[in-house]
């Protein structure tokens, strides 16, 4: 198993640029998480999805599109980026263990520099 | 206020010593989540708990629910357990995890 595969590993745009953080995972689990961590922060919620076809936003989804065709592809897109939105990006996948909560893997990280 | 609230921000220890980071949260939650992040690396799940306590080598962790209080503790510490760690509460309602902001540990040989 990969586990949780998100690329690119860096990137650097343009003011206004768009792009996708690809993330997938073969793990077979329902939920995936997109966060962003920003110095000084915890980690922040930007969007989730509870199954192929279901999305919903979380707490900083402005500037941010996501889509769920398949089980194991989790996809953020920047629309236009902005510097604000320069910041470490970690993809999540997880599954209700026996004890009801949630068993969490991450990716390993998109840092993202808008200039 | 956050939610959870992780102390101390940041923590130095000489080689061997016993580490505390405590984590206490104001939500409801089915379980509580101890995670590790290396420097300019990726992030790692070390423990999930909803009560008492579990262990895993060198690291105990502990939640009282009651008190809303989770602690992690590391036992003969050493300098490859410098990390940030990082407490986050799971919602009883949906999957949504709530971070603390994470403990900078600096363990000198």
């Amino acid at each position: 198993n990969a586990g949780v595969t998100q690329t690119p590993k860096f990137q650097v745009l343009k003011t206004g640029q768009s792009m996708t953080l690809q993330c997938a995972q073969d793990m077979n689990h329902e939920y995936m998480s997109w966060y962003r961590q920003d110095p000084g922060m915890g980690l922040r919620l930007i969007h989730y999805s509870v199954g192929a076809g279901i999305t919903d936003q979380g707490e900083v989804p402005n500037g941010y599109n996501v889509s769920r065709s398949t089980t194991e592809d989790f996809p953020l897109r920047l629309l236009s980026a902005a510097p604000s939105q320069t910041s470490v990006y970690f993809c999540a996948s997880s599954y209700r263990g026996p004890s009801g909560a949630n068993v969490l893997t991450f990716g390993a990280g998109s840092r993202l520099t808008v200039l | 206020k956050n939610e959870v609230e992780q102390s101390p921000q940041n923590l130095t220890a000489q080689e061997g010593e016993f580490i505390t980071i405590n984590c206490s949260y104001s939500v409801g939650i089915s379980a509580l989540h101890w995670l590790q992040q290396h420097p300019g690396g990726g992030i790692v799940s070390l423990f999930m708990l909803s009560s008492g306590k579990k262990k895993h080598g060198r690291l105990i962790a502990t939640i009282n629910i009651q008190e809303k209080h989770s602690s992690l503790h590391i036992t003969a510490s050493h300098p490859r357990d410098s990390a940030v760690y990082i407490c986050a509460a799971s919602s009883h309602e949906n999957e949504k995890l709530t971070f603390g902001t994470g403990t900078r540990l600096t363990i000198i040989p």
